[in-house]
């Protein structure tokens, strides 16, 4: 699995939109973007996923470049329960589902 | 709602005593994982399974054992433990035909090792 690079913190004003930034350089073809967050006191919990095309769903959307090296998660209108820590992940999809976390991003949400 | 439970929240216990961290998921699933988490290192792999009976190590295995006899069911051991095994102890579940590959986590056991 292709190994990630996240910011390790950052900040967002509440209602504004958090654009998480993630570079996977040596990502393969067959490699698929993840991404978690992990509430203080949680266990983490899934956001989003994608391969290749931008990704929408009721929690964030996922842009990635046309190249595949990185990917940008974006909350539109973050609020203080965004408050996490953000992780991406790179994998081939297979049903065995092992994931490997890196240190993530903590996103701080700010009134 | 799915739901991946953990037998423990919080839990103490002494040098070299043998430790049983129970996981149960209610959603069918046939594969199971067993994360510990420690500031600065995020989460690690111990140990996952993908059937009833069946268990592959993950990347730190060392000083854990696992059963999985029921597919509801992963049973993390710690046969003796030790202070260094002291860590946030998560449970993960997932469908066998992932549609995307989402991983449920229970809520997790903080064990401490004295």
């Amino acid at each position: 699995d292709a190994k990630t690079t996240q910011p390790p913190s950052m900040d967002c004003a509440e209602g504004r939109a958090a654009n998480l930034p993630c570079n996977h350089s040596t990502i393969s073809g067959n490699e698929y973007v993840y991404w978690y967050r992990q509430i203080h006191s949680q266990g983490p919990q899934y956001i989003i996923h994608g391969l290749k095309n931008n990704e929408t769903n009721e929690m964030a959307s996922l842009i990635i470049t046309e190249d595949r090296k990185s990917s940008t998660l974006i909350l539109p209108h973050a609020t203080l329960r965004d408050t996490a820590v953000y992780y991406c992940i790179v994998r081939v999809s297979s049903n065995t589902g092992k994931l490997i976390f890196g240190q993530g991003t903590t996103l701080q949400v700010k009134p | 709602d799915v739901k991946v439970t953990q037998s423990s929240r919080y839990l103490v216990k002494r040098t070299g005593e043998k430790v049983f961290l129970e996981c149960v998921q209610d959603m069918d699933h046939e594969n199971m994982f067993w994360y510990r988490q420690d500031p600065g290192l995020g989460l690690r792999l111990i140990y996952f399974s993908y059937d009833v009976k069946m268990k592959e190590k993950g990347d730190i295995p060392e000083g854990y054992s696992v059963s999985r006899e029921k597919k509801e069911r992963f049973s993390l051991i710690l046969e003796s433990a030790s202070t260094n095994q002291t860590s946030m102890y998560l449970c993960a579940s997932l469908s066998g035909t992932p549609k995307k590959n989402e991983q449920f986590f229970g809520p997790g056991t903080r064990l401490t090792v004295l």
